[in-house]
């Protein structure tokens, strides 16, 4: 079965900072990884995906992640964190049967001026 | 980009009362949309994936009597809590995947709010 493992509840940077919020999966052949953002009260928005191709995946808002098989990770990172940047982060992998997402326990970020 | 649109954002019903939830692809045409629930600081659950034109596939231990679920267009699906009690209350969220490109992606509404008095 495909799982999603996000092992911290929550992430605090100082502003300025780079961010790293950690995220592993378990899926039987090749995984197709997501990063999404929650602001409070609303919908999930779209950072960035991997499917196949380079390791690092540029994305929104500055974010970027690294796709590592042998590690079956697939860390978002920023260089430098904002404070508009704090919200709750979900990694996500697709399901290879039915095409639904599985996502992970969430990651609440924090950046502190 | 593709933008999914919930409506109402926030409703606030009577026990024993039933309301539905409308979601909305304003910019593409979605063969599957996805419902969720959220309860607070956790993750999403998925409740049902619908196919337009067929019925849908409910998840594990989500009653399909409780949640319906309608498709009755590329650009429109349903959720109807029916018969609401307060433990229904929770954050519902849909999403719609596009046909063609973008295949691999979800574009996700805004959220309902729904509170059972």
């Amino acid at each position: 079965a495909q799982s999603v493992a996000q092992p911290e509840d929550q992430v605090n940077v100082a502003e300025g900072n780079p961010l790293t919020v950690k995220c592993t999966y378990s899926v039987s052949g090749n995984p197709y990884l997501f990063w999404y953002v929650q602001y409070p009260n609303r919908g999930l928005q779209f950072l960035l995906k991997y499917i196949t191709g380079d390791n690092l995946v540029k994305g929104s808002y500055g974010f970027e992640a690294e796709f590592n098989k042998s590690q079956t990770s697939f860390h978002l990172k920023k260089p430098s964190a904002l404070v508009s940047d704090s919200a709750l982060y979900f990694c996500a992998v697709r399901d290879t049967g039915g095409g639904k997402l599985i996502f992970g326990q969430g990651t609440e970020l924090s950046v502190k001026p | 980009g593709a933008v999914v649109s919930q409506h109402p954002s926030r409703v606030i019903c009577k026990s024993g009362t039933s309301v539905k939830i409308e979601c909305r692809s304003l910019d593409f045409q979605a063969t599957t949309m996805f419902w969720y629930r959220q309860f607070p600081k956790q993750s999403l659950m998925l409740m049902a994936t619908s196919n337009e034109g067929s019925k849908a596939t409910y998840e594990q231990g989500v009653e399909k009597d409780k949640f319906l679920i309608n498709h009755a267009s590329l650009t429109l699906s349903t959720l109807t809590v029916t018969s609401a009690h307060p433990e229904d209350s929770s954050f519902y969220i849909c999403s719609a995947r596009a046909q063609g490109v973008g295949y691999n992606e979800q574009f996700f509404g805004p959220g309902t709010r729904l509170t059972v008095l």
